[in-house]
């Protein structure tokens, strides 16, 4: 079966550069969720779409911007890069439009994004 | 404050031996429940969940829950633990409210160690 997709799985940054991660959500889920795991830490919501549109936001930083395309897939958009932005990025995605907590969430494989 | 709880950060456990990963949460009302298992630089995979109905859930790998509502808790077990059982669990609940579009939030983990 089709697994949601991330891209790059490894990318390594300069401080102040920025980064563009990406995701490609299963085929015909139409929301797609971005989380943030530091080291030693449980994944963190960052922020989700449905259809497109924004449907909720956590605690994602200023710097950080993403947006879902009318294909469905995702970019995270990550710019003036921090140590502290080193961490594993997740996506995830769901199918029953994001509208009630019955929509079972699939992960993709993550992206480990180091700054240095 | 909604919160979830797993007490335990660490388990070992001999091969063979049954295991038990607790969770505990502290919500308004009933959310919707999963178990997530991470191996050593993987994504999170999905074990099981839990909705509504029958109070004890199978899953995969030969994983299965039981949801209490009298204790909040939904704790994971495994009659008999394979080394490739060797990972971090993840008890997950979503949504936190009404409008949070099915944002799930962690457990801070359990790191399940298999001994020969």
């Amino acid at each position: 079966a089709a697994g949601v997709i991330q891209s790059p799985r490894h990318l390594i940054k300069e401080k102040r550069e920025t980064a563009t991660l990406k995701c490609y959500p299963i085929p015909r889920h139409d929301t797609v969720y971005w989380y943030q795991q530091g080291p030693g830490q449980d994944p963190q919501f960052l922020i989700s779409f449905y259809e497109k549109m924004q449907s909720d936001k956590g605690s994602i930083p200023d710097r950080f911007s993403a947006q879902q395309f009318s294909d469905y897939h995702s970019e995270l958009n990550m710019s003036s890069l921090e140590l502290g932005d080193s961490a594993l990025y997740f996506c995830a995605s769901s199918s029953v439009g994001g509208i009630s907590g019955a929509d079972t969430q699939y992960f993709g494989p993550g992206t480990r994004l180091t700054v240095l | 404050a909604q919160s979830v709880t797993q007490p335990d950060i660490h388990i070992t456990v001999s091969e063979g031996a049954s295991l038990e990963l607790r969770c505990n949460y502290s919500y308004g009302a009933t959310p919707y429940l999963f178990w997530y298992v991470q191996s050593p630089g993987q994504g999170l995979q999905l074990l099981l969940k839990y909705f509504s109905g029958d109070t004890l859930v199978q899953g995969i790998k030969g994983f299965e829950a039981e949801f209490k509502r009298s204790q909040s808790s939904f704790n994971l077990r495994k009659p008999s633990v394979h080394w490739s059982d060797a990972a971090e669990y993840f008890c997950a609940v979503g949504p936190l409210t009404t409008d949070s579009w099915g944002k799930l939030q962690f457990g801070a983990g359990t790191q399940v160690v298999v001994t020969p």
